[in-house]
């Protein structure tokens, strides 16, 4: 199974664009590229994904770098309610088989 | 509100016990899946059903099963509880196989 790395924790200032980023060197072809969060005392919420281009919805955006070996997920105003840990996955197409992996817990300060 | 509903909320039980926890999935949600999320071993998947057939496993112990009925909620079943199964027990449902997985609240299982 292809991996993601991402840093332990980041920390914002409210108001503020975050970019919290993702490492998937072995990503393959196929493999779509997915962010959830989680909030404390929730379970995981979905955020977005891509395969190769660039995407945006009204949580966030998501850049996926060229050679689809990194991604990073855009918050472009941060606010207290973003406090949560994000969660890079990769999955097979074909697959909607998600192995989380420790996530980056993200502190937004007011 | 994710529109998946589980019960219990809260399980208190005792070692060697069997439990059973129940997940429905959002209305028209074809896919159930299940995850366990301890301390020490984070976020893992444990099997998804897709319309009544189970479609992929994770780390399911051999002691815990799942099946997804007709009117497609989901049971998933542990027996011969030990300590470390104590977590948070997470069920999500897609509305195909693929897609964006909507999570329930969980049950929190304490094994006592």
């Amino acid at each position: 199974d292809a991996k993601t790395t991402q840093p332990n924790s980041m920390e914002s200032n409210e108001e503020e664009p975050v970019h919290l980023p993702c490492n998937h060197s072995t990503i393959s072809g196929t493999d779509y590229i997915h962010w959830y969060r989680q909030l404390p005392s929730q379970g995981p919420e979905y955020v977005i994904h891509g395969l190769t281009s660039n995407v945006n919805n009204r949580m966030a955006s998501l850049a996926i770098a060229e050679d689809r070996k990194s991604s990073t997920l855009i918050l472009h105003r941060a606010t207290l309610r973003d406090a949560a840990v994000y969660y890079c996955i990769l999955t097979v197409y074909n697959n909607n088989d998600m192995r989380f992996g420790a996530g980056t817990r993200l502190t937004v300060k007011p | 509100d994710s529109g998946v509903t589980q019960t219990p909320k809260h399980l208190i039980t005792a070692t060697g016990q069997r439990v059973t926890l129940r997940c429905s999935p959002r209305s028209g949600d074809l896919s159930v899946y299940w995850y366990q999320q301890s301390l020490d071993q984070g976020l893992q998947f444990l099997i998804q059903y897709y319309n009544g057939e189970e479609r992929a496993k994770g780390n399911i112990l051999e002691r815990f099963s799942a099946q997804q009925f007709p009117d497609l909620h989901s049971e998933l079943n542990l027996s011969s509880l030990e300590l470390g199964d104590s977590a948070l027990y997470f069920c999500a449902s897609s509305a195909g196989q693929y897609n964006e997985q909507f999570f329930g609240p969980g049950t929190r299982l304490t094994v006592l």
